[in-house]
C-alpha cells in the first residue's frame, strides 16, 4: 500500500482565494483525521470521520473551513476564503478503529 | 477531555548515548493507547512505538523503549545508542477507545538533537 496520500504537497495562494486539500486514506481504514500544525499551536485535530461520517468537528476553526468524505477512499478539506493566519502544514491520517493512525506527508499551505 | 504534556521543549544527546523523553497525560478513561511519533525535518509523522494501557509490560522496538507508569500517568521514551538519524521532533500521543471513536491527542513535542 502506498500509505496515506495527500495533495498538493505545497500550496501558495492569495488571501481570499479558495483552497482545497485532498487526502486518500489507506485502503480498508475506516477512520480519517485532519490535523493542522503550526509553531504556535502545535498539532491540532480539526475533524475526524468514522465510516465516512463526521464524528467530531469541534476543532474546525470557523465557518471558512469545511471537510467532506464522500466515500471511503477520498476526503477534502476546503478553506474559503483563505486568510494569512491559515498558513500551516495540514496533515491527513487514517486508521482502523482503535488502532494506530498513519499520516500522510502533509500539505504546506502559505496564504499571502 | 484528555491532555498530554511534554515538559522538555528541546533536548540534546551525544551520538551512541541514551536519552529519555518525558510525557505525562491526564484522563479519566481506563482503556487507551499511548504512542510516540517522530517527525524528522522531512515533516513526515512516523510511528515509533505504541503501548496499550491494559498491558503491564513496557513496549520495546529495537533501540526504543517506554517506561509506562499508569498510576502516575507517565509515558517516557528511552532511545538507546542514539544515532544522527534520530534527530527530530518527538510527539507523545494519547488515544482513548470508547464509543465516541479513536481520536488522537498530541503533546507539544520535544525537539531532539543528536550530536556527533
Amino acid at each position: 500500500d502506498a500509505g496515506v496520500i495527500q495533495s498538493p504537497r505545497h500550496e501558495v495562494t492569495e488571501m481570499g482565494q479558495e483552497v482545497t486539500l485532498r487526502c486518500k486514506p489507506i485502503s480498508g481504514h475506516n477512520s480519517l483525521f485532519w490535523y493542522r500544525q503550526t509553531m504556535m499551536r502545535g498539532l491540532e485535530l480539526l475533524i475526524y470521520f468514522n465510516n465516512n461520517v463526521p464524528i467530531d468537528d469541534s476543532g474546525m476553526p470557523e465557518d471558512r473551513f469545511s471537510a467532506k468524505m464522500p466515500n471511503a477512499s477520498f476526503s477534502t478539506l476546503k478553506i474559503q476564503p483563505s486568510e494569512p493566519r491559515d498558513s500551516a502544514v495540514y496533515f491527513c491520517a487514517s486508521s482502523l478503529t482503535r488502532a494506530t493512525a498513519f499520516f500522510g506527508q502533509g500539505t504546506r499551505l502559505t496564504v499571502v | 477531555a484528555q491532555t498530554v504534556t511534554q515538559s522538555q521543549p528541546e533536548m540534546s544527546v551525544q551520538e551512541a548515548e541514551t536519552v529519555t523523553l518525558s510525557c505525562t497525560y491526564d484522563t479519566s478513561e481506563n482503556n487507551y493507547y499511548l504512542f510516540w511519533y517522530k517527525q524528522p525535518p522531512s515533516r513526515q509523522m512516523i510511528l515509533v512505538i505504541r503501548q496499550e494501557a491494559y498491558k503491564q509490560q513496557n513496549a520495546t522496538e529495537n533501540r526504543f523503549s517506554v517506561n509506562f507508569q499508569k498510576a502516575a500517568k507517565s509515558f517516557s521514551l528511552k532511545i538507546s545508542d542514539s544515532q544522527l538519524g534520530d534527530t527530530a521532533m518527538y510527539f507523545c500521543a494519547f488515544m482513548a477507545y470508547n464509543n465516541a471513536g479513536n481520536m488522537l491527542t498530541f503533546g507539544g513535542g520535544t525537539r531532539l538533537m543528536v550530536k556527533p
